[in-house]
């Protein structure tokens, strides 16, 4: 079975642009969870997705938002970048609620200069 | 609110030297999960194991080790005759029931096994 695949691996991205990451889950796994790593924050939960729907959501501002598709495939989108948003995302999927095991994929590289 | 402390930051070791990592929570709800994963250079995070709230015995795979004690509010982690490739960062989170898949993460643990 094919594990979690994150692209893209590595971006840079410009203060002010915005930028859309894509996340694939494994085969059958209904939810999507995103995180957030940074070295003064460590690992911090964006949100959760679903059945295309945003279950649970963390305490970040409005600029983070994000979708699920039908296939489960899910993207993450970060608009008006800051340079405080350079970080590892890293997004886990699951097979459904009360807190499966979640399988971690690679994780996408953000540099915001 | 749920919170997860890990007082080591980092931890040196020595080669088949025996290791623990400690991992205390905070939470209000009376159902959550405890999870330990580790994190190797590479970055991609690895699951290790799943500890609900209501199963207190202690688990034991291979040279890894878990002991959770509801009283104290820890979930530790022990590694037996420590090998260089268990050189890590390892994170214990945990996950409240009402709240799915919202794991709180402790700051991690780096830990250096030395040949």
């Amino acid at each position: 079975k094919a594990g979690v695949t994150q692209t893209p691996r590595y971006l840079i991205k410009t203060r002010g642009q915005q930028v859309t990451l894509s996340c694939s889950p494994i085969s059958g796994h209904r939810s999507v969870s995103w995180y957030q790593q940074t070295p003064g924050q460590g690992l911090q939960f964006l949100f959760e997705y679903f059945s295309e729907t945003q279950r649970n959501k963390g305490n970040f501002p409005g600029r983070f938002s994000g979708r699920q598709f039908s296939n489960s495939r899910s993207e993450m989108n970060v608009s008006t970048l800051e340079l405080g948003d350079s970080a590892l995302y890293l997004c886990a999927s699951s097979q459904e609620g009360e807190a499966d095991e979640q399988f971690f994929g690679p994780g996408t590289r953000l540099t915001v200069l | 609110a749920q919170k997860v402390t890990q007082a080591q930051t980092e931890i040196s070791v020595v080669e088949k030297e025996d290791v623990t990592l400690d991992c205390v929570y905070e939470t209000r709800d009376t159902t959550y999960y405890l999870f330990w994963y580790k994190q190797p250079p590479s970055g991609e995070l690895v699951f290790l194991i799943r500890r609900n709230s209501f199963d207190e015995q202690n688990e034991i795979s291979g040279r890894y080790s878990w002991n959770f004690q509801k009283s104290t509010s820890s979930f530790n982690f022990t590694i037996t005759a420590s090998q260089v490739v268990d050189s890590a960062v390892y994170f214990c989170a945990l996950s409240e029931a009402y709240n799915n898949n919202d794991m709180r993460f402790g700051a991690g643990t780096r830990l250096t096994v030395k040949p």
